[in-house]
């Protein structure tokens, strides 16, 4: 069974740039996270979607970030304008429904890094 | 609300000998658990869950975890480290509603030779 993918790994910009992270979740998974780790903490959740409607997006700076799963498959999660702060590693995350007993499978993740 | 804390940043233990990561978590309801393992440049992996089953949990790689509801822990334990277990651990509390993760800040789990 294929994993959580993402793409790109790494990314390099400029301050104020736009950029943007691409998740495939594993099939047949309804619900898709989207987590920003920064250096040396645990993840934090940005925006959960439950198929392609969005049940939690309380943590999502929305001034600047966007998050988008358009026929509740794949997710695409952009920044714009990048601020240096938001250098960090993003992590997709699926599972196959939202029950307090489901298991979360993450992706590689992609690592940001704002010069 | 939910929390969760991680009393250790860092754990350092020589090959063979055992492994104790401690875990402490704070929720209103009855909430499920979770480690999760990060190696370096790798997506996190589940080690193992605890559901309101077993309180003893026992996961992938011989690690295994026990629930304790009176001192609110799930700390996480291996009765023999390999130099393969080096990586980051992460302690995880769930929410009521929708799945919400909350995770700790990590525990580096090193192995020396």
């Amino acid at each position: 069974e294929a994993g959580v993918a993402q793409s790109p790994r790494y990314k390099i910009i400029e301050k104020r740039q736009s950029v943007a992270f691409w998740c495939n979740p594993i099939s047949g998974h309804a619900t898709l996270y989207w987590y920003q780790q920064i250096l040396g903490q645990g993840p934090k959740l940005l925006i959960q979607f439950q198929n392609n409607g969005v049940v939690d997006d309380s943590q999502l700076p929305k001034d600047r970030f966007s998050a988008e799963r358009l026929k509740g498959v794949d997710s695409t999660l952009k920044i714009q304008p990048a601020k240096l702060e938001d250098s960090a590693v993003y992590l997709c995350a699926s599972s196959l429904g939202s029950g307090i007993q489901e298991t979360q499978y993450f992706g590689p993740g992609t690592r940001l890094l704002v010069l | 609300a939910q929390s969760v804390t991680q009393l250790d940043s860092h754990v350092s233990v020589s090959e063979g000998t055992p492994v104790l990561l401690r875990c402490n978590y704070s929720s209103s309801y009855s909430p499920s658990l979770f480690w999760y393992v990060q190696h370096p440049n790798k997506g996190l992996q589940l080690l193992l869950k605890y559901t309101s089953a077993a309180t003893l949990v026992k996961g992938i790689n011989g690690f295994e975890a026990e629930f304790k509801k009176s001192e609110t822990s799930f700390h996480l334990t291996k009765p023999s480290a390999h130099m393969s277990d080096a990586a980051e651990y992460f302690c995880v509390v769930t929410a009521y509603n929708f799945n919400k993760f909350y995770f700790g800040s990590g525990t580096k789990l090193n192995v020396k030779p």
